[in-house]
């Protein structure tokens, strides 16, 4: 099994455009999170899925961060408009019932 | 809710010397207990995991972790440490139905360093 696939690995990108951040699960899995780690602030959950249904979003941070799962292949996080304070590794796991993380992706925003 | 808490931040030590990662845990509900090792620039690899049983798990290069209920913590050992060891460990916490369908709540992560 290819594992958790994240891209970008890297995304540099300037104050106020979009970002756009993929995560394709492990195959077979029913639950999808979405991870920030920072810092200052560890690792925080952001959102999770199960069976492609958003079920807690209580830790995105701000209305400019969405995510969607249209299907058991592939979610997506978005950050509209973008801010230096959003630079951060952003990971995606997967999970049937044990959460196994992907590579993550490395935001710099400028 | 629930929190963990892992009481070092860095830990250094020598190579071939045992070694003790203290967590402890806080929640209402039933537990699962997990520790991750992330090493430089890399994602979060799973070391072992508490979800039922025998209170000592194994888990992968070593390691191993006791689940004590009444002293609510996950400490994790290993015996004999090698500089590949050298890394960021990460204790995680989840109830209800398990880190299949919930989530995980970390703690801060301990920096282990292995000193020649």
């Amino acid at each position: 099994d290819a594992g958790v696939i994240q891209s970008p690995r890297h995304e540099v990108t300037e104050m106020g455009q979009e970002v756009t951040l993929r995560c394709k699960p492990i195959s077979g899995h029913n639950s999808l999170f979405w991870y920030r780690q920072t810092m200052m602030r560890g690792l925080e959950l952001l959102i999770y899925f199960n069976n492609n249904v958003p079920i807690d979003d209580s830790g995105m941070p701000e209305d400019r961060f969405s995510a969607k799962m249209p299907n058991a292949s592939f979610s997506t996080l978005k950050i509209q408009p973008s801010e230096p304070r959003d630079s951060a590794v952003y990971f995606c796991a997967s999970s049937l019932s044990i959460p196994y993380f992907g590579p993550g992706t490395r935001l710099t925003v400028l | 809710a629930q929190s963990v808490t892992q009481l070092d931040s860095q830990v250094p030590v020598f190579e071939e010397a045992p070694v003790e990662l203290r967590c402890n845990y806080s929640s209402s509900v039933s537990v699962y207990l997990f520790w991750y090792v992330q090493y430089p620039n890399q994602g979060l690899q799973l070391l072992l995991k508490y979800l039922s049983g025998s209170t000592l798990v194994k888990g992968i290069n070593g390691f191993e972790a006791e689940f004590n209920k009444s002293q609510t913590s996950f400490h994790l050992r290993k015996p004999s440490v090698h500089i590949s060891d050298t890394a960021e460990y990460f204790c995680a916490v989840s109830g209800g139905s398990g880190g299949g369908a919930d989530g995980l709540t970390f703690g801060k992560g301990t920096h282990l360093i292995i000193q020649p």
